[in-house]
């Protein structure tokens, strides 16, 4: 599986942008790139995901480099409770039994008040 | 709720004991994973059912680990003669999808051991 690599820790203050980036450069054709979070004490939760287009929805948005060797995660205006570990997955798209996602250690990020 | 629920949610083992965690996944999810996330590091993979066939075990880490799901809904992970460093939250995600890159895994809350 291609691994990504991330930055292990971020701050932002709250109500500014927040860019999480993440290097992919081994990236397959067939991969896709996934991010969850996990807050303290849960769970990792789905926020978004991409193939080769810039991709939003209501938590957050992806923007994918042209060769796909690494995308951005952009939270619009941070809030408190988006401090959590970031972390950006590659995932193929087999139509097998490999399904899973390898987490790496991802990214800390602080949001300071 | 209708997430994926885990119990229990904390379990104090001695060295040696047989331990069970339970995981209900959402209702109709074909896909159930395991992962085992250790302090400050992220989630890794253990198994992985399809419905009740167990497809990939390739991240069980002995064989005192044991994982099934017999019906294809509530899965059970079973470890054996537990040691201190099994020591570890494990999380139970589950997916409406078969496979693909595409889809969403939901996770549980998780089911904290500590071994002593």
């Amino acid at each position: 599986d291609a691994k990504t690599t991330q930055p292990n820790s971020m701050e932002s203050n709250e109500e500014e942008p927040v860019h999480l980036p993440c290097n992919h450069s081994t990236i397959s054709g067939t991969d896709y790139i996934h991010w969850y979070r996990q807050l303290p004490s849960q769970g990792p939760e789905y926020v978004i995901h991409g193939l080769t287009s810039n991709v939003n929805n209501r938590m957050a948005s992806l923007a994918i480099a042209e060769d796909r060797k690494s995308s951005t995660l952009i939270l619009h205006r941070a809030t408190l409770r988006d401090a959590a570990v970031y972390y950006c997955i590659l995932r193929g798209n087999y139509g097998g039994a490999t399904n899973k996602l390898i987490f790496g250690t991802g990214t800390l990020l602080a949001v300071q008040p | 709720g209708a997430g994926v629920s885990q119990s229990p949610r904390y379990k104090v083992a001695k060295r040696g004991q047989d331990v069970a965690l339970r995981c209900d996944p959402i209702s109709g999810h074909v896909s159930l994973f395991w992962y085992q996330q250790a302090l400050g590091q992220g989630p890794e993979f253990l198994t992985y059912f399809q419905n009740e066939a167990q497809l990939d075990k390739s991240g069980l880490p002995s064989d005192r680990f044991f994982a099934e799901r017999p019906e294809g809904s509530v899965s059970t992970l079973k470890i054996q003669r537990t040691q201190q460093e099994d020591s570890a939250v494990y999380l139970c995600a589950s997916s409406p999808r078969l496979a693909g890159g595409t889809g969403e895994l939901f996770f549980g809350e998780g089911s904290r051991l500590t071994v002593l």
